[in-house]
């Protein structure tokens, strides 16, 4: 049992690039969410899902994008990345909403 | 406007000593919930605990404790007979009914705990 899957590791982009964090559950979970990790800040909610082909905004959802086409899988993609988007970044599951497993995190960094 | 405070940035102790993490919160909601989260050096977080407001029941899990008590707004987790695996980054964090199930948690900014041998 996997559990929650993030890919890559890590990761350096040039500002003004675009890519995409890989996440998948293997878990049949319905919620999904991403956060960002910053120093001194815990983390804050980037965008959520509650199933499949339904998405929503967190508290910093602007430069990202989000789509949820299967229940395994919920992409995150930086548009145009920027020095401000240099965190980590976390992927999380859960079955009910209460319990969140979380994935083992993507270190970014834009230079 | 929902807040965690973690006012101890890190904590270090021996081996065997007995560790507290403060928490304060604050809320407008009647009904919320609490949590706390072991971020280790591997990076994952690990679900510790979740605690609703209207349970005020102090929790004791092997080495872990929690003491929950609304009136001062606080959710402190003790270790006790702390051991080097303990050694992680230590979240607190805050959700309301209708947000905690998309997974938005007021996090505080957490507290590092290093355990020397």
């Amino acid at each position: 049992n996997a559990g929650v899957t993030q890919t890559p590791k890590f990761q350096v982009l040039k500002t003004g690039q675009s890519m995409t964090l890989q996440c998948a559950q293997d878990m049949n979970h319905e919620y999904m969410s991403w956060y960002r990790q910053d120093p001194g800040m815990g983390l804050r909610l980037i965008h959520y899902s509650v199933g499949a082909g339904i998405t929503d905004q967190g508290e910093v959802p602007n430069g990202y994008n989000v789509s949820r086409s299967t229940t395994e899988d919920f992409p995150l993609r930086l548009l145009s990345a920027a020095p401000s988007q240099t965190s980590v970044y976390f992927c999380a599951s859960s079955s009910t909403g209460i319990r969140y497993t979380f994935g083992s995190g993507t270190r970014l960094t834009v230079v | 406007a929902q807040k965690v405070t973690q006012a101890q940035t890190e904590i270090s102790v021996v081996e065997k000593e007995d560790v507290t993490l403060d928490c304060v919160y604050e809320t407008r909601d009647t009904t919320y919930y609490l949590f706390w989260y072991k971020q280790p050096p591997s990076g994952e977080l690990v679900f510790l605990i979740r605690r609703n407001s209207f349970d005020e029941q102090n929790e004791i899990s092997g080495r872990y404790s929690w003491n929950f008590q609304k009136s001062t707004s606080s959710f402190n987790f003790t270790i006790t007979a702390s051991q080097v695996v303990d050694s992680a980054v230590y979240f607190c964090a805050l959700s309301d009914p209708l947000s905690d199930s998309w997974g938005k948690f007021q996090f505080g900014a957490g507290t590092q705990v290093v355990v020397t041998p």
